[in-house]
């Protein structure tokens, strides 16, 4: 059972352009949303995240907007770099305490291309 | 500061042989997680443990997976007898709560596991 699906494999995009990245969840207890980036050979690293008490989060040239209704978020990517070329893992947690706290549900990844 | 270490990086073995991988968390973290990678489900989430103690093994996909965390600073994931499809990437993770929603969590470069 996916609770996140990211449901792009791969996105290819030429520099300068704007990435987006999409990811969806069905567990309505999710209230928090990372997204982690990762390259060949490495650990995923973080890059932003959002509180479910927001709609949208900015640092620098990435943006993460969220839609509740739709249990939908996205990465946006602006201008995009070839050094942004990774995988993009979104993730989510719930904060309701018990077990459920700490823990990321991940989802499968999207393989991000720029081109120069 | 060093980082989350894992060892070994690359883990060649014959199906049936035991198989231990080793994290050292960030110092002063007190959440450790193992992690899964494979192309099919992306990032899974194994076991996490506060303070050394198992929270949330539910990920453990079979009695053959083992997790330990003798101390703050140590822990192993041992899957004993492997099988071909336990191959993947392994990766520990740590993060510290420090009373809030954020829940970023540090990885290590991961173990490459290849069972034969």
């Amino acid at each position: 059972d996916q609770q996140v699906k990211q449901n792009s494999p791969s996105l290819s995009v030429q520099e300068g352009r704007i990435s987006i990245l999409n990811c969806d969840y069905t567990n309505s207890m999710f209230d928090y949303f990372l997204w982690y980036k990762k390259y060949p050979a490495e650990g995923p690293t973080f890059l932003i995240s959002i509180s479910s008490i927001k709609d949208k989060n900015e640092d620098g040239r990435f943006t993460v907007f969220l839609n509740k209704s739709a249990k939908h978020l996205s990465l946006h990517i602006v201008p995009s770099q070839p050094g942004d070329s990774a995988v993009y893992f979104c993730a989510a947690s719930s904060n309701a305490g018990g077990t459920s706290y700490g823990k990321l549900t991940f989802g499968q990844g999207t393989i991000l291309t720029v081109h120069p | 500061d060093a980082g989350v270490i894992q060892s070994p990086r690359h883990e060649v073995t014959e199906m049936g042989q035991e198989v231990t991988l080793r994290c050292k968390p960030i110092s002063g973290h007190d959440y450790l997680f193992w992690y899964r990678q494979t192309m099919m489900r992306g990032l899974e989430l194994l076991i996490y443990f506060n303070n050394n103690v198992p929270i949330d093994d539910s990920g453990m996909p079979e009695d053959r997976f083992s997790a330990k965390m003798p101390n703050a600073s140590f822990s192993t994931l041992k899957i004993q007898p492997s099988e071909p499809r336990d191959s993947a990437v392994y990766f520990c993770a740590s993060s510290l709560w420090e009373g809030s929603f954020y829940n970023e969590q540090f990885f290590g470069p991961g173990t490459r596991l290849t069972v034969l």
